[in-house]
């Protein structure tokens, strides 16, 4: 069963900081990683997907790493708004099309 | 695009009492997929259909939930008979297909059961 792990949980910077997001799973074989935004009460916004052929993903401020082998992806956030206050949170997707989701980072940029 | 649709977006009901979740995906979209989501155990993945056929319903907790997709366009998650530990937020969720296509999400129903 595939595990996946945010650390940390929670995350304050103020605004400008760059931010990096950690992820990890334990089964390399994924078909690929997805990284979702969610707002307090909203549902979750696809940010980016990393297909398992691919190292990384980017769009606008946001670049997403993917590295099977040691299960690891990254989320990087360049000049941070007060906007990006969010939970971001990764799944990984398995053979079986289903998403394996971490617990999140809640992230606060302070103005 | 209206995206996916979820009703109703707030429920409150008596432990006991059956409850019906309704999700519209996003029109063109094959899969369908229903989440939970709690403060205790996160995001999980409770069924998923693609073209209207169940797949995998291993995520489903207990027989007193069920799911059905009578056509493209529409689906139910339904509870019977609630129990308070079923309140949580449920998600509906679509996508294109099944094999590396992002999955769009629906506003969530909120669920409380007394």
């Amino acid at each position: 069963k595939q595990e996946v792990t945010q650390i940390p949980a929670a995350l304050s910077v103020p605004e400008g900081e760059n931010l990096v997001l950690n992820c990890s799973f334990t089964d390399s074989a994924i078909y690929n990683l997805q990284w979702f935004r969610q707002d307090p009460g909203k549902g979750l916004t696809s940010l980016l997907l990393i297909q398992s052929s691919q190292r990384e993903q980017t769009s606008g401020r946001l670049n997403a790493s993917l590295d099977k082998s040691s299960g690891r992806s990254t989320l990087y956030i360049a000049a941070s708004q007060p906007g990006d206050s969010a939970t971001y949170l990764c799944a990984a997707s398995s053979n079986d099309y289903k998403l394996s989701f971490g617990a999140g980072t809640t992230v606060t940029v302070r103005a | 695009d209206a995206g996916v649709i979820q009703s109703p977006r707030h429920e409150v009901t008596e432990m006991g009492q059956e409850v019906t979740l309704r999700c519209k995906p996003i029109s063109g979209h094959n899969s369908l997929f229903w989440y939970r989501q709690t403060m205790m155990r996160g995001l999980e993945l409770l069924i998923y259909f693609n073209n209207n056929v169940p797949i995998d319903d291993s995520g489903m907790p207990e027989d007193r939930f069920s799911a059905k997709m009578p056509n493209a366009s529409f689906s139910t998650l339904k509870i019977q008979p609630s129990e308070p530990r079923d309140s949580a937020v449920y998600f509906c969720a679509s996508s294109w297909g099944l094999a590396d296509e992002t999955q769009y999400f629906g506003p969530g129903t909120r669920l409380l059961v007394l």
